[in-house]
């Protein structure tokens, strides 16, 4: 069964940094690409980072880009997001997706609530 | 304000059908067929239910149907069941610098 677990979520202060962290199970997790996806709170999804199955290719929405560093540790299959500078409306719950750049998401995680307030 | 335009609400009763419109330019729906429709239930991860355009994974039921014309995509239901009553979201790839893009969702009531 494929099964997706982040963690590193939690409250940081504006201008702080978090780093989210996506373990990978049940499937071979160096042939997939990967994705991180947001969702603010009552609010609709969005699109966050893509990156391929070796690590070559990587891709930011607008909103994220310069401030959000996505990469990948096959040998441990994990999948991670460092966030820098937040702000206030980086608040949502990420979730970490398997999937290819075409939006086509076939595996989600649970998510994890990231909070960024004074 | 999201990049594809959907019905904020749609409601049906249990056996009837329902459409849910998905409103793009030619930059990403219109230009491509790389739409998805995914499902998300209160407080759960979203799921997947359609992928470029109309095409289901082997897990969902017939009863969801994906379509598009021009800048239009859309998710059909048939057979209206209540477990169908949810929050829906297409997603498209996009040729802007933001290479994926959903649309800010339509809650199904299933009445």
């Amino acid at each position: 069964e494929v099964q997706l677990a982040e963690s590193g979520g939690g409250l940081v202060k504006p201008e702080g940094s978090l780093r989210l962290s996506c373990a990978a199970s049940g499937f071979s997790f160096s042939d997939y690409e990967m994705n991180w996806v947001r969702q603010a709170p009552g609010k609709g999804l969005e699109w966050v980072s893509y990156i391929s199955e070796s690590g070559t290719s990587i891709y930011y929405a607008d909103s994220v880009k310069g401030r959000f560093t996505i990469s990948r540790d096959n040998a441990k299959s994990s999948l991670y997001l460092q966030m820098n500078s937040l702000r206030a409306d980086d608040t949502a719950i990420y979730y970490c997706a398997r999937g290819s750049i075409l939006l086509l998401f076939d595996s989600w995680g649970q998510g994890n609530l990231v909070t960024v307030s004074s | 304000q999201s990049a594809l335009t959907q019905p904020a609400s749609v409601s049906g009763s249990p056996g009837q059908s329902i459409t849910i419109s998905c409103t793009g330019t030619s930059s990403d729906v219109g230009g491509y067929n790389y739409v998805s429709w995914y499902q998300q239930h209160p407080g759960k991860a979203p799921r997947l239910m359609i992928y470029d355009v109309s095409n289901r994974p082997s897990w969902i039921s017939n009863r969801f149907s994906g379509s598009k014309s021009g800048n239009t995509a859309s998710l059909t239901i048939s057979g209206l069941q209540a477990e169908d009553e949810a929050d829906y979201y297409c997603g498209s790839y996009t040729s802007n610098s933001t290479l994926g893009v959903f649309g800010g969702g339509t809650k199904l009531t299933v009445l």
